[in-house]
């Protein structure tokens, strides 16, 4: 079975340019995650898609980022405009919908730097 | 949110077993205790999880404190390939499937 992929794997863009990342899940997983680290921090979560609709987006850090999931397959991370603050690297995870405990999958991430 | 503690680093020899402490005193009677590791230049990777039993799976052994306040994740002979930043998450049990919150982890070195 084909774990959780991501495209690109790296990234480097100009300041105030666009990027998009793109997240193929588990194939059946319902759940589908997006968290980032930038450099020195932690690893933070940004949002969480339940098929195609949004059930957190809490950690979105601010409206520059938008994440879409068509069809409640693959996901898409727009950057626009990008800023230096940005530069780090996005990890996408999926799980199964499970009641009780339940663990996620990680893609390998893209690594975005911004110059 | 439960808050963990763990040692920000340690070091085993190769064919060792190895003993990777966590503190969560302040976990909810409903969360599970997740293990994560995040390879070199990889995503991070689940490795076990546990509730209040102790818990064995092909990777790893996680031993449960009585008062679940603490747990201690067991590498039972650690490989160069186990050389990763291990990290201890609580998780809310059943309802929304939300997300990981991860500290800094425990950044295990292993030598040859």
């Amino acid at each position: 079975e084909a774990g959780v992929t991501q495209f690109p794997s790296h990234s480097v863009i100009e300041k105030g340019q666009t990027v998009t990342l793109r997240c193929d899940p588990i194939s059946g997983h319902d759940n589908l995650y997006w968290y980032r680290r930038v450099m020195g921090k932690e690893i933070k979560f940004l949002l969480h898609f339940v098929k195609e609709s949004k059930q957190d987006e809490s950690g979105m850090p601010n409206n520059r980022f938008l994440a879409e999931r068509t069809g409640g397959t693959y996901s898409t991370l727009k950057v626009q405009p990008a800023e230096l603050e940005d530069s780090g690297v996005y990890f996408c995870a999926s799980s199964q919908d499970r009641r009780e405990a339940y663990e996620q999958y990680f893609g390998p991430g893209t690594r975005l730097t911004v110059t | 949110d439960a808050k963990t503690t763990q040692p920000n680093s340690m070091e085993s020899n190769e064919e060792e077993p190895v003993h990777l402490p966590c503190n969560h005193s302040t976990i909810s009677g409903t969360d599970y205790i997740h293990w994560y590791r995040q390879l070199p230049s990889q995503g991070p990777e689940y490795v076990i999880h546990g509730l209040t039993s102790n818990v064995n799976n092909r990777m790893a052994s996680l031993a449960i404190a009585e008062d679940r306040k603490s747990s201690t994740l067991i590498l039972h002979r650690a490989t160069l390939r186990d050389a990763a930043v291990y990290y201890c998450i609580p998780q809310r049990r059943g309802g929304s499937q939300g997300n990981l919150i991860f500290g800094k982890g425990t950044k295990l070195s292993v030598k040859p």
